[in-house]
């Protein structure tokens, strides 16, 4: 199985920041076929199902503001949230689906400083 | 638009089995598969399974071989995951989520599964 690794685990923000998120695979996500990488980043909020933020490890879901970048390859992967919102405070999961079992980071939670 | 209803919270003692539901709208069900993912509280996300509404087969997270057990009615667009041997462990939210365009942009509300004498 492929083990994904995120980090931190949590990360204390004041609005406007710039924060980084990163995400580790234990193998490559990167299919030669497409040469894509098979990697989304979701948030979830408390009591809510998880949010499609980015696949495609830095293709933007529709609706999703722009200060959401996901970036990277292979089996490094970031996600930065530019000019941090009140409204981001939530927890963020990465999640491979290069082959099963699909597996996800354990998570990052953003809050208030 | 893409709808998953998912069926209501449950309380089931430990040793029963459980059958919770997902009726989707909005989109071809049947050609699709439909994914499961499980939450225990306070923790991350579990992948559970898919299976594809045409046919019914099914591929499980081998974690979850014998725990959960995936069907789907393409006459009501709906799919199930029975869950049996109940355990404390097996206490969760579970989230139905199709793949579409291989993506998973759409997943249901969750269904809460309580596990208790």
């Amino acid at each position: 199985d492929i083990v994904m690794t995120q980090s931190p685990s949590s990360l204390a923000v004041s609005a406007g920041e710039t924060v980084t998120i990163n995400c580790k695979s234990s193998q490559s996500l990167l299919y030669s076929g497409n040469q894509k990488n098979y990697l989304a980043w979701y948030q979830q909020k408390p009591g809510q199902s998880p949010k499609l933020l980015i696949y495609w490890a830095s293709t933007r879901q529709s609706g999703v503001p722009d200060r959401f970048i996901g970036s990277g390859s292979g089996t490094d992967f970031t996600l930065t949230i530019s000019s941090v919102q009140a409204e981001d405070l939530a927890i963020y999961y990465c999640q491979h689906y290069y082959d099963t079992p699909y597996t996800f980071g354990a998570g990052t939670k953003l809050e208030l400083k | 638009q893409v709808q998953l209803q998912q069926s209501g919270s449950e309380l089931v003692k430990p040793g029963s089995s459980v059958k919770i539901s997902c009726k989707a709208s909005g989109y071809t069900f049947a050609s699709y598969d439909m994914h499961w993912v499980k939450q225990q509280p306070g923790n991350g996300l579990e992948w559970i399974g898919w299976i594809y509404p045409v046919n019914g087969n099914t591929k499980y997270n081998q974690k979850f071989n014998g725990k959960a057990t995936l069907t789907a009615d393409k006459s009501s667009s709906t799919a199930y995951m029975q869950l049996s041997s109940l355990t404390s462990e097996d206490s969760a939210v579970y989230f139905c989520a199709p793949q579409v365009h291989g993506l998973f942009a759409y997943w249901g509300q969750g269904t809460l599964v309580t596990v208790s004498s």
